[in-house]
C-alpha cells in the first residue's frame, strides 16, 4: 500500500479562513517532504518543502508542520483565496530522488 | 510550466497499438521523469532518466519503455497499449542539488479504447 496518504480527499473552506490539509506517512526513514498544488488542467506545482530535521517551515501564506512522532505532515494556508482552489499533494522522499505521492486533497474555496 | 512541453496533449488510441509520448525541456536539466496520474493513486513514477541514455525503472514500469537520446528529449513508449494505461501522463524535470523539487509539464491525457 501507499506510505503517504492524506486524511481527507476533499476540503471546503470559506474564503478568508485558514485551511489545514493533513497528510500521514508511514516510513520513518523518509527525510524530505514536499507539498505540491495542482490546478485544473495543469501539472503539479511546488509549494513548499521541509526536511526531517525541522518541525516547521513558513512560506508566503503557507506553513508546513512536521510531527515525526506521529508521522504527520500538514499544510496550512492563511487567508484562503479563490486561487487556492486546487488539488494538494504531499510527497515524501526516502533518501533517494524518487518521490512517493499521496492521493491528494481537493480544496474548494467558497465565496 | 518551467520550459517543459509535452506532446500530444490529448490522444485516443486503440488497444494493441503502439503509442509514444514526448517530453521536451529547454532547461538543460539532467534528470527527467515520467509519471502517471490516476484517481485515488496520486502520481506514480513510471521511468526516470539521469542523463543521456541513462534510464531506470520506477514503481509502475511494466508495459512502458523510455528513451533519451538528447538532454532535452525524453520519450515514453507504450509498446502495445492496454485499457489499464488510460491515464494522464506527466513529464517532470529536476536539477542537481534539488532532485526532489520537480517541475512538471502540463500532461498528456491518453485514452486507450
Amino acid at each position: 500500500g501507499e506510505s503517504v496518504g492524506l486524511h481527507l480527499p476533499t476540503l471546503s473552506v470559506q474564503e478568508g479562513d485558514n485551511s489545514i490539509i493533513n497528510c500521514a506517512y508511514s516510513n520513518s526513514a523518509s527525510d524530505y517532504f514536499i507539498w505540491y498544488k495542482q490546478e485544473s488542467g495543469k501539472g503539479p506545482q511546488f509549494i513548499i518543502d521541509i526536511r526531517s530535521n525541522m518541525d516547521k517551515r513558513q512560506g508566503q501564506r503557507v506553513t508546513v508542520l512536521l510531527n515525526k512522532t506521529v508521522k504527520h505532515l500538514s499544510l496550512q494556508i492563511a487567508a484562503t483565496q479563490p486561487g487556492d482552489s486546487a488539488v494538494y499533494f504531499c510527497a515524501e522522499s526516502r533518501g533517494d530522488y524518487k518521490l512517493s505521492f499521496g492521493a491528494g486533497t481537493t480544496v474548494t474555496v467558497r465565496a | 510550466d518551467a520550459g517543459i512541453t509535452q506532446s500530444p496533449r490529448h490522444k485516443v488510441t486503440e488497444t494493441g497499438t503502439p503509442v509514444t509520448l514526448r517530453c521536451h525541456q529547454t532547461e538543460n536539466h539532467r534528470y527527467m521523469y515520467w509519471y502517471r496520474q490516476d484517481p485515488g493513486h496520486g502520481l506514480r513514477l513510471i521511468h526516470y532518466s539521469y542523463g543521456v541514455k541513462d534510464t531506470d525503472k520506477g514503481e509502475v514500469s511494466d508495459g512502458y519503455s523510455v528513451s533519451r537520446s538528447k538532454t532535452e528529449d525524453f520519450l515514453l513508449t507504450l509498446e502495445s497499449a492496454t485499457s489499464s494505461q488510460t491515464s494522464v501522463y506527466f513529464c517532470a524535470i529536476s536539477e542537481e542539488g534539488s532532485l526532489e523539487k520537480l517541475f512538471f509539464g502540463s500532461g498528456t491525457q491518453l485514452s486507450v479504447l
